[in-house]
């Protein structure tokens, strides 16, 4: 069956980076879109970035446009998130899905905070 | 950016009841719209997409319609497990952007 496993996640001062990672299995990989959508505490959900079935593609929220990076390695079935000079307002739970959201990944809370 | 405006926020109803949610999108979206379940601590579950298809396993009280601007996802009979937090979803265009969620609790 699908299984999305995201991974990454922590605590990280005002202006730092991580790196978060999505591994997936039970599905041809190459064949679909990916996203990342997050979740700040007790708020609603908000979409952030979609990385095309390639590669080729990306997309992203305005309000991490220039500070993220997604990408992919289809050879792996893994999705990455490079997070770089990080908000306060960052602070969430980060998933991954599959083409619209069929499938989300468990989630991973990155901590933005001095 | 279009925008997703759900309606109700919150509702509190009874087991067995039949329960309707609304999503109206700031211009029409096809039927690029996707319906998701939240409970407390979880990741979001799709239950339907292309406004109106079930994904697989999903329980066949859940159901949605619509086209363009207005979406509706319907429980048929509302189950104890069905008490969550309910979410739309447009695909249409980028930004793909949510509805602010429908808070289901038990009357």
């Amino acid at each position: 069956q699908v299984q999305l496993v995201d991974s990454g996640g922590g605590l990280v001062e005002p202006g730092g980076s991580l790196r978060l990672s999505c591994a997936a299995s039970g599905f041809t990989f190459s064949d679909h879109s990916m996203s990342w959508i997050r979740q700040a505490p007790g708020k609603g959900l908000e979409w952030i970035s979609l990385i095309s079935s390639s590669g080729s593609h990306t997309y992203y929220a305005d309000s991490v446009k220039g500070r993220f990076t997604i990408s992919r390695d289809n050879a792996k079935g893994s999705l990455s998130l490079r997070m770089n000079n990080l908000r306060v307002e960052d602070t969430a739970v980060y998933y991954c899905a599959r083409g619209w959201a069929a499938n989300w990944g468990q989630g991973t809370l990155v901590t933005v905070s001095s | 950016d279009i925008q997703m405006t759900q309606s109700p926020s919150s509702l509190s109803a009874s087991v067995g009841d039949r329960v309707t949610i609304t999503c109206r999108a700031s211009q029409g979206i096809r039927n690029d719209l996707g319906w998701y379940q939240q409970k407390p601590g979880k990741a979001p579950k799709c239950l339907i997409y292309a406004a109106s298809s079930l994904q697989s396993g999903v329980p066949s009280r859940f159901s949605g319609s619509g086209s363009g601007t207005e979406f509706t996802l319907t429980i048929s009979s509302l189950q104890p497990e069905d008490f969550a937090t309910y979410y739309c979803l447009q695909f249409n265009s980028y930004p793909w952007t949510f509805g602010h969620g429908t808070k289901v609790e038990i009357k």
